[in-house]
């Protein structure tokens, strides 16, 4: 099973960043995003395709549904410039993250 | 609040079994609804899953690692292993422990990740 990520998407300060990951049937499944700043641990910003985490922002929200899921941050700020990769179960019970998104704000 | 620290070489030699523990202080492996995970990372790539264990000391791992994988738990000491034999230049690569959360493994999510171990598969 594959995830398909953009590479890189960029953004200006204040605007309204969609990461997105396509997969076969992605909507059936359940999808988590995470958020990786250079040196550092990925964190959990997005599980179950629409949950936040205690401790992070409202502005960032997902859904999924068909073949893409979508990672939406509004009112982007700087500090959210990372890497985003999503992540679902196969059909094995195996995990499957997508490639990453490099996301730029400026 | 739980927290998980990967320990282990950070130099192994080719061909031989890479072996990391991830140590989880702030509350037992046992509680909740949690298991274990090892992903990986090589250097300006993205997240690769490795396998996961549950306190039964159940496994499953990725596919393309099965047959060089072994993970295993204590939960007496608080800790999980990771061991991958044979190993190769291409599997250096930052590896993270996590814990996993979820009632189901279709709906589970990576919660709490370590801080990650580089190790380095070089003679």
């Amino acid at each position: 099973y594959e995830l398909t990520q953009p590479p890189s998407v960029s953004v200006s300060p204040g605007q309204t960043a969609s990461i997105t990951c396509s997969g076969d049937k992605l909507g059936d499944k359940f999808t988590s995003w995470y958020q990786q700043k250079p040196g550092q641990s990925p964190v959990l910003v997005i599980y179950q395709n629409t949950k936040r985490p205690s401790g992070i922002p409202e502005r960032f929200s997902g859904s999924n549904s068909g073949n893409t899921a979508t990672l939406t941050i509004s009112g982007t700020q700087v500090m959210d410039e990372s890497d985003y990769y999503c992540q679902a179960w196969d059909s094995s019970s195996a995990a499957v993250f997508g490639g990453g998104t490099k996301l730029t704000v400026l | 609040q739980m927290q998980l620290r990967e320990s282990g070489p950070g130099l192994v030699k080719p061909s031989q079994t890479l072996s990391l523990t991830c140590s989880v202080s702030g509350g037992s492996m046992i509680s909740g609804s949690y298991y274990w995970s090892w992903i990986r990372q090589p250097a300006g790539k993205g997240l690769e899953w490795i396998g996961r264990i549950y306190t039964s000391r159940n496994t499953k791992y990725n596919p393309s690692l099965n047959s060089r994988v072994t993970m295993s738990i204590d939960t007496s000491k608080n800790q999980f292993s990771l061991n991958l034999r044979s190993v190769t230049a291409a599997d250096t690569a930052v590896y993270y422990c996590v814990r996993v959360f979820g009632y189901y493994e279709s709906s589970a999510h990576f919660d709490s990740w370590g801080q990650g171990a580089l190790v380095t598969v070089s003679s």
